[in-house]
């Protein structure tokens, strides 16, 4: 089944504490994308990835890091997370010219 | 300007009536306009989508009209259910730097009571 699976679905973690969010897409697309959601402010856009090696800011990327090493993955990495990042995120590949994202599931992270 | 501004921010319909959310848009470099669909623990998926070269697409029970003079879109549901409760959100896109750049609005959640 053609996907996009993020990792893990939810996250409870302090202040400070460096994690990461995994993200893995198997339908060989170039564009990969991260987003996080909140309340009244819809989707906004963190990094995005052209293809591997080949990443650049989105709309909100302050306090996060990514990284495209191969073409189907593509971790979010939050170096020393703070409560204000607490969000909704989302994952999502899109195929070069076909213009329409797929989305994962979603990490519901909470930073206490 | 990249923003694309979307209403109403929630939305209650009779089963069997038509759902109307609007967007509006700035910038005319946009030229692909997506709607995605929203269900609760899921991510967005793909529902419709139109070009400005054309004012009106329709998919089944959803149709997209587009108004390329007001800058401005809007998604119609009609016979609405209780399974097109969702959250629902607009977007505009165009190429940048080589990427497609995708804004989303805000969403609208729909509710559909029986």
């Amino acid at each position: 089944e053609a996907q996009v699976t993020q990792n893990p679905r939810y996250l409870i973690t302090v202040t400070g504490k460096k994690l990461t969010v995994t993200c893995s897409q198997n339908m060989n697309h170039e564009y990969m994308s991260w987003y996080r959601q909140d309340p009244g402010l819809g989707l906004r856009q963190i990094y995005y990835s052209m293809n591997v090696e080949v990443t650049d800011k989105g709309d909100v990327p302050e306090g996060y890091k990514v990284s495209r090493k191969e073409k189907r993955n593509f971790p979010l990495i939050l170096e020393s997370p703070s409560p204000n990042q607490t969000s909704l995120y989302f994952c999502a590949s899109m195929i070069s010219g076909v213009y329409g994202y797929t989305f994962g599931s979603g990490t519901r992270l909470t930073v206490v | 300007q990249q923003q694309v501004k979307q209403s109403p921010q929630s939305l209650i319909v009779q089963k069997g009536g038509i759902s109307i959310i609007n967007c509006a848009y700035e910038n005319t470099a946009f030229d692909y306009f997506p709607w995605y669909q929203q269900f609760p623990g899921k991510g967005p998926a793909l529902l419709i989508a139109i070009r400005p070269d054309v004012s009106e697409k329709k998919e089944g029970r959803f149709t997209i009209s587009f108004n390329k003079s007001a800058k401005q879109f809007s998604l119609h549901i009609m016979d609405s259910q209780p399974g097109d409760s969702a959250t629902y959100f607009c977007a505009a896109s165009m190429v940048s730097g080589g990427y497609q750049k995708v804004t989303f609005g805000t969403g609208t959640k729909l509710q559909v009571i029986p």
